[in-house]
């Protein structure tokens, strides 16, 4: 299995912050790079596909980078509805997420 | 616009096999571009994916649960089908389909059910 990790794994932010992600992979998985976010008691929504096309209706303040191993996801002004979690998922092979990265209010 | 709905039980006996249906509307599940997973999630915990199936049957499963992990796909119904055999308490979770789509040579998970809660219990 390709194993993901997740940095951090939760973070304390407010409103206009700048907020980055990270998540590597444990091989090589090309672009093959998809990230989510969960509120609470709702089904993950997806964000960005392809490590970093941004996904029809999500807001270009989200964006994703990388390729290979390290990959990133960038939330450059955070809203109040921004705070969640965020997972990032390989689609190299045999799908995996992340462990999850929740963004709370400072 | 397309929607994604789960059905089947809340409460399995450990053991036991667990049956959960996906009925898809607004768009046909024989769309060569789609493929449909199940993804679940036990309470607090990470999302861990369960497989997949193709319209045309065609299957592609998580390693670790492959030996209990059946996905199936009714096209007469556009609905897909998951069946987890040999139930413990470690199954008991949120369990979500959705419809993978391959685009632009990659694959993601653009649209998610509700979820439906199984718990494994005596």
């Amino acid at each position: 299995d390709i194993q993901m990790t997740q940095s951090p794994s939760s973070l304390s932010a407010s409103v206009g912050d700048r907020v980055t992600i990270t998540c590597r992979a444990s091989q090589k998985i090309n672009r093959y790079l998809n990230w989510y976010q969960q509120k609470a008691g709702k089904a993950p929504k997806l964000l960005i596909y392809g490590a970093s096309f941004l996904q029809s209706g999500v807001p270009s303040r989200f964006s994703g980078s990388g390729a290979g191993t390290d990959f990133t996801l960038t939330i450059s002004y955070l809203l109040p509805e921004d705070f969640a979690t965020y997972y990032c998922q390989q689609s190299y092979t045999h799908w995996t997420f992340g462990q999850g990265t929740t963004v709370d209010m400072k | 616009q397309v929607q994604l709905q789960e059905s089947g039980p809340g409460l399995v006996k450990p053991s036991e096999t667990l049956s959960l249906t996906c009925t898809v509307s607004g768009v046909s599940i024989n769309i060569t571009t789609y493929y449909w997973s199940w993804i679940r999630q036990p309470p607090g915990k990470g999302l861990e994916w369960l497989g997949y199936v193709y319209y045309t049957g065609a299957t592609n499963y998580n390693p670790s649960l492959e030996s209990r992990v059946t996905i199936s796909v009714d096209t007469s119904k556009n609905q897909f089908s998951l069946k987890l055999t040999s139930l413990t308490a470690a199954d008991t979770a949120v369990y979500y389909c959705a419809r993978d789509q391959f685009s632009r040579g990659y694959y993601f998970l653009d649209y998610w059910g509700q979820g439906n809660l199984v718990t494994v219990s005596s």
